[in-house]
Protein backbone atom coordinates (compact mmCIF):
# COMPACT_ATOMS: atom_id res chain seq x y z
CA UNK A 1 0.00 0.00 0.00
CA UNK A 2 0.81 3.98 -0.17
CA UNK A 3 2.77 4.83 2.32
CA UNK A 4 2.43 8.48 4.25
CA UNK A 5 3.77 10.52 6.35
CA UNK A 6 2.56 13.45 8.40
CA UNK A 7 4.14 16.87 10.05
CA UNK A 8 4.62 16.91 13.30
CA UNK A 9 3.61 14.39 14.57
CA UNK A 10 2.80 16.66 17.90
CA UNK A 11 2.08 20.19 18.30
CA UNK A 12 1.36 22.40 21.22
CA UNK A 13 0.42 25.76 20.73
CA UNK A 14 -1.01 28.57 22.08
CA UNK A 15 -4.72 29.71 21.82
CA UNK A 16 -5.15 32.34 19.09
CA UNK A 17 -2.03 30.65 16.66
CA UNK A 18 -2.04 29.03 13.38
CA UNK A 19 -0.98 25.51 13.05
CA UNK A 20 -0.20 23.69 9.62
CA UNK A 21 0.04 20.02 9.46
CA UNK A 22 1.57 18.36 6.18
CA UNK A 23 0.61 15.14 5.05
CA UNK A 24 2.65 13.95 1.88
CA UNK A 25 2.54 10.55 0.00
CA UNK A 26 5.81 9.31 -0.04
CA UNK A 27 5.45 6.85 -3.20
CA UNK A 28 1.95 7.58 -4.40
CA UNK A 29 0.78 10.12 -6.76
CA UNK A 30 -2.61 11.08 -4.85
CA UNK A 31 -4.89 13.00 -7.01
CA UNK A 32 -7.08 12.98 -3.84
CA UNK A 33 -6.13 13.00 0.01
CA UNK A 34 -8.53 13.11 3.07
CA UNK A 35 -8.36 14.96 6.44
CA UNK A 36 -9.77 13.52 9.27
CA UNK A 37 -10.08 14.49 13.09
CA UNK A 38 -10.45 11.83 15.86
CA UNK A 39 -11.51 12.61 19.44
CA UNK A 40 -10.27 10.54 22.42
CA UNK A 41 -12.32 6.98 22.12
CA UNK A 42 -13.73 7.74 19.32
CA UNK A 43 -13.85 6.88 15.91
CA UNK A 44 -12.84 8.88 12.61
CA UNK A 45 -14.27 11.86 11.36
CA UNK A 46 -14.14 13.25 8.23
CA UNK A 47 -13.33 16.82 7.77
CA UNK A 48 -12.99 17.09 3.91
CA UNK A 49 -11.39 15.72 0.64
CA UNK A 50 -8.53 17.40 -0.46
CA UNK A 51 -8.26 17.57 -4.55
CA UNK A 52 -5.32 17.89 -6.20
CA UNK A 53 -5.39 21.37 -7.76
CA UNK A 54 -8.55 22.33 -6.54
CA UNK A 55 -10.65 23.45 -4.02
CA UNK A 56 -11.28 21.12 -1.06
CA UNK A 57 -14.86 18.91 -0.59
CA UNK A 58 -16.27 20.38 3.17
CA UNK A 59 -18.12 17.97 4.96
CA UNK A 60 -21.27 19.65 7.09
CA UNK A 61 -20.35 21.40 9.74
CA UNK A 62 -16.66 21.58 8.98
CA UNK A 63 -15.62 25.63 9.07
CA UNK A 64 -13.51 25.75 5.61
CA UNK A 65 -12.19 29.07 6.84
CA UNK A 66 -10.95 27.91 9.80
CA UNK A 67 -9.51 24.49 8.47
CA UNK A 68 -7.78 25.79 5.39
CA UNK A 69 -7.02 22.49 3.20
CA UNK A 70 -4.11 23.28 0.57
CA UNK A 71 -3.59 20.48 -2.06
CA UNK A 72 -0.73 21.96 -4.34
CA UNK A 73 0.75 18.88 -5.95
CA UNK A 74 0.57 14.53 -6.28
CA UNK A 75 2.28 14.40 -3.21
CA UNK A 76 1.37 16.98 -0.56
CA UNK A 77 -1.51 18.15 1.55
CA UNK A 78 -1.31 20.37 4.16
CA UNK A 79 -4.33 21.06 6.77
CA UNK A 80 -4.07 24.70 8.41
CA UNK A 81 -5.97 25.36 11.40
CA UNK A 82 -6.33 29.06 12.02
CA UNK A 83 -6.98 31.02 15.75
CA UNK A 84 -6.73 27.65 16.96
CA UNK A 85 -8.56 27.14 20.43
CA UNK A 86 -8.46 24.46 23.05
CA UNK A 87 -11.58 22.71 21.47
CA UNK A 88 -9.55 22.22 18.15
CA UNK A 89 -7.37 20.10 20.71
CA UNK A 90 -7.57 16.58 18.69
CA UNK A 91 -6.00 14.15 16.71
CA UNK A 92 -5.75 14.70 12.76
CA UNK A 93 -4.87 12.03 10.39
CA UNK A 94 -4.86 12.14 6.44
CA UNK A 95 -4.98 9.46 4.44
CA UNK A 96 -4.35 8.46 0.68
CA UNK A 97 -6.31 7.06 -1.82
CA UNK A 98 -3.96 4.26 -2.91
CA UNK A 99 -6.10 2.62 -5.55
CA UNK A 100 -9.91 3.32 -6.46
CA UNK A 101 -11.42 2.00 -3.47
CA UNK A 102 -8.47 1.90 -0.20
CA UNK A 103 -7.36 4.50 1.90
CA UNK A 104 -3.94 4.65 3.51
CA UNK A 105 -3.41 6.52 6.01
CA UNK A 106 -0.83 9.06 7.67
CA UNK A 107 0.30 8.25 11.61
CA UNK A 108 -1.27 11.32 12.75
CA UNK A 109 -0.75 14.39 14.44
CA UNK A 110 -1.86 15.64 17.80
CA UNK A 111 -2.52 19.15 18.44
CA UNK A 112 -3.06 20.43 22.19
CA UNK A 113 -4.09 23.83 22.15
CA UNK A 114 -3.52 25.99 25.20
CA UNK B 1 -26.67 7.01 3.91
CA UNK B 2 -24.39 4.34 4.73
CA UNK B 3 -23.74 3.83 8.59
CA UNK B 4 -21.53 1.32 10.00
CA UNK B 5 -22.12 -0.43 13.55
CA UNK B 6 -19.88 -2.23 15.68
CA UNK B 7 -22.09 -3.02 18.58
CA UNK B 8 -18.73 -3.78 21.03
CA UNK B 9 -17.46 -1.23 22.19
CA UNK B 10 -14.59 -3.11 24.48
CA UNK B 11 -13.54 -6.70 24.72
CA UNK B 12 -10.82 -8.46 26.75
CA UNK B 13 -10.07 -11.83 25.79
CA UNK B 14 -6.80 -14.13 27.15
CA UNK B 15 -3.62 -14.60 25.25
CA UNK B 16 -4.08 -17.13 22.96
CA UNK B 17 -8.03 -17.30 22.97
CA UNK B 18 -9.81 -16.42 19.75
CA UNK B 19 -11.71 -13.26 19.37
CA UNK B 20 -14.57 -12.25 17.00
CA UNK B 21 -15.46 -8.63 16.66
CA UNK B 22 -18.44 -7.88 14.83
CA UNK B 23 -19.49 -5.04 11.67
CA UNK B 24 -22.99 -4.70 10.92
CA UNK B 25 -23.08 -2.29 7.62
CA UNK B 26 -25.73 -0.60 5.93
CA UNK B 27 -25.88 1.07 2.65
CA UNK B 28 -28.28 1.31 -0.48
CA UNK B 29 -25.71 0.73 -3.47
CA UNK B 30 -25.32 -2.54 -4.70
CA UNK B 31 -21.76 -1.64 -5.24
CA UNK B 32 -19.29 -1.20 -2.08
CA UNK B 33 -16.05 -1.82 -0.30
CA UNK B 34 -15.89 -3.09 3.18
CA UNK B 35 -12.37 -2.75 5.03
CA UNK B 36 -11.53 -3.46 8.31
CA UNK B 37 -8.52 -1.45 10.17
CA UNK B 38 -5.94 -1.86 13.31
CA UNK B 39 -5.61 1.29 15.80
CA UNK B 40 -2.52 0.62 17.92
CA UNK B 41 -2.03 2.82 20.80
CA UNK B 42 0.57 4.97 18.49
CA UNK B 43 -2.09 6.08 16.72
CA UNK B 44 -1.73 5.01 13.10
CA UNK B 45 -4.45 3.15 11.02
CA UNK B 46 -3.12 0.22 9.75
CA UNK B 47 -5.38 -1.24 6.70
CA UNK B 48 -5.91 -5.03 7.03
CA UNK B 49 -8.44 -6.04 4.96
CA UNK B 50 -11.09 -4.71 1.48
CA UNK B 51 -13.79 -6.70 0.34
CA UNK B 52 -16.04 -5.71 -2.21
CA UNK B 53 -19.83 -6.36 -2.48
CA UNK B 54 -19.70 -9.36 -4.90
CA UNK B 55 -17.16 -11.24 -3.17
CA UNK B 56 -18.01 -12.97 -0.47
CA UNK B 57 -15.52 -15.43 -0.84
CA UNK B 58 -14.50 -15.64 3.18
CA UNK B 59 -10.64 -14.65 3.83
CA UNK B 60 -8.24 -16.11 6.17
CA UNK B 61 -4.41 -14.23 6.77
CA UNK B 62 -2.52 -15.96 9.23
CA UNK B 63 -4.02 -15.61 12.68
CA UNK B 64 -6.76 -13.30 11.03
CA UNK B 65 -9.92 -14.38 8.94
CA UNK B 66 -13.01 -12.63 8.11
CA UNK B 67 -16.50 -13.44 7.42
CA UNK B 68 -18.47 -11.73 4.95
CA UNK B 69 -22.63 -11.95 4.64
CA UNK B 70 -24.42 -9.89 2.13
CA UNK B 71 -27.66 -11.55 3.37
CA UNK B 72 -26.86 -10.22 7.30
CA UNK B 73 -24.98 -7.06 6.00
CA UNK B 74 -22.03 -8.09 8.49
CA UNK B 75 -18.75 -8.20 7.89
CA UNK B 76 -17.96 -10.23 11.01
CA UNK B 77 -13.34 -10.39 12.01
CA UNK B 78 -12.03 -13.40 13.84
CA UNK B 79 -8.60 -13.25 15.50
CA UNK B 80 -7.19 -16.56 16.04
CA UNK B 81 -4.83 -17.33 19.09
CA UNK B 82 -4.78 -14.23 20.34
CA UNK B 83 -1.83 -12.34 21.22
CA UNK B 84 -1.02 -9.40 23.33
CA UNK B 85 0.03 -7.10 20.33
CA UNK B 86 -3.18 -7.63 18.78
CA UNK B 87 -4.15 -5.38 21.43
CA UNK B 88 -6.06 -2.11 19.63
CA UNK B 89 -8.76 -0.25 18.56
CA UNK B 90 -10.49 -2.40 15.46
CA UNK B 91 -12.40 -0.20 12.53
CA UNK B 92 -14.71 -1.55 10.41
CA UNK B 93 -15.23 0.67 7.52
CA UNK B 94 -17.62 0.92 4.24
CA UNK B 95 -17.06 2.59 1.11
CA UNK B 96 -19.44 3.67 -1.30
CA UNK B 97 -19.92 7.38 -2.62
CA UNK B 98 -17.25 8.59 -5.60
CA UNK B 99 -15.41 11.14 -4.48
CA UNK B 100 -13.20 11.71 -7.67
CA UNK B 101 -10.62 11.29 -9.33
CA UNK B 102 -10.96 7.55 -8.24
CA UNK B 103 -11.55 7.73 -4.26
CA UNK B 104 -14.04 7.01 -2.45
CA UNK B 105 -15.43 8.13 1.24
CA UNK B 106 -15.20 5.59 4.03
CA UNK B 107 -17.87 5.56 6.58
CA UNK B 108 -15.96 4.03 10.08
CA UNK B 109 -17.93 2.51 12.73
CA UNK B 110 -16.99 3.54 16.20
CA UNK B 111 -14.76 0.52 16.87
CA UNK B 112 -13.77 -1.88 18.62
CA UNK B 113 -11.09 -1.26 21.81
CA UNK B 114 -9.69 -5.03 22.31
CA UNK B 115 -7.26 -5.88 25.10
CA UNK B 116 -5.28 -9.24 25.01
CA UNK B 117 -4.28 -10.04 28.35
CA UNK B 118 -0.95 -11.68 28.59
Amino acid sequence: GAVVSQHPSRVICKSGTSVKIECRSLDFQATTMFWYRQFPKQSLMLMATSNEGSKATYEQGVEKDKFLINHASLTLSTLTVTSAHPEDSSFYICSVSGGFDTQYFGPGTRLTVL
Amino acid sequence: AQKVTQAQTEISVVEKEDVTLDCVYETRDTTYYLFWYKQPPSGELVFLIRRNSFDEQNEISGRYSWNFQKSTSSFNFTITASQVVDSAVYFCALSEAYSGAGSYQLTFGKGTKLSVIP
